[in-house]
């Protein structure tokens, strides 16, 4: 079967940095993204990882391993707004998404 | 622009009765998305069109059928609604040549 794992929970300190690991196992993978979802709300893209390494996007980064199969998600300097649930996808070719079950990141003072 | 919009935001409904969940985007995607989220778990694709004219079935595909109206058009029917179809549905598009996909509010529908 397709699954990615990751997760259910993360608690950090406000200010702090956190990584939020994601592995999978899908057939026909061709990259891993990310997307985060406040509480009440709809999912936004966050990055896309298609080779091996990190892509930076401001106080957000990705990392992906393919011969792992594995990625992780860095946020740095973590905000009280950044508290939401993170879900790592892996796509196919056609970019069609298979997500995971979503790790819930709770910021505290 | 309103990028992808959903309507109704909430519906409940009685088992066996039929609805049609309508999305719209308004930023020229060829490919649309119709997914279903439960509580604390990630989305689940239901069924996709990757262009005008296609449609195609996810993971979920049963109890559900598809329309591609038009370009900016994708509905979702529940021809005989059921409690295990109670979730929040997600219409989401994509220009299909980029991972990117943008979300619509949700409908939160419930089945009784």
């Amino acid at each position: 079967g397709q699954s990615l794992e990751q997760p259910s929970e993360v608690t950090a300190v406000e200010g702090a940095i956190v990584q939020i690991n994601c592995t999978y196992q899908t057939s026909g993978f061709y990259g891993l993204s990310w997307y985060q979802q406040h509480d009440g709300g709809a999912p936004t893209f966050l990055s896309y990882n298609a080779l091996d390494g990190l892509e930076e996007t401001g106080r957000f980064s990705s990392f992906l391993s393919r011969s792992d199969s594995y990625g992780y998600l860095l946020l740095q300097e973590l905000q009280m707004k950044d508290s939401a649930s993170y879900f790592c996808a892996a796509s196919d070719s056609s970019y069609k998404l298979i997500f995971g079950s979503g790790t819930r990141l709770l910021v505290r003072p | 622009n309103a990028g992808v919009t959903q309507t109704p935001k909430f519906q409940v409904l009685k088992t066996g009765q039929s609805m049609t969940l309508q999305c719209a985007q308004d930023m020229n995607h060829n490919s649309m998305y119709w997914y279903r989220q439960d509580p604390g778990m990630g989305l689940r694709l239901i069924y996709y069109s990757a262009s005008e004219g296609t449609t195609d079935k996810g993971e979920v595909p049963n109890g559900y059928n598809v329309s591609r109206l038009n370009k900016r058009e994708f509905s979702l029917r529940l021809e005989s609604a059921a409690p295990s179809q109670t979730s929040v549905y997600f219409c989401a598009s994509s220009a299909g040549t980029t991972p990117e996909q943008y979300f619509g509010p949700g409908t939160r529908l419930t089945v009784t």
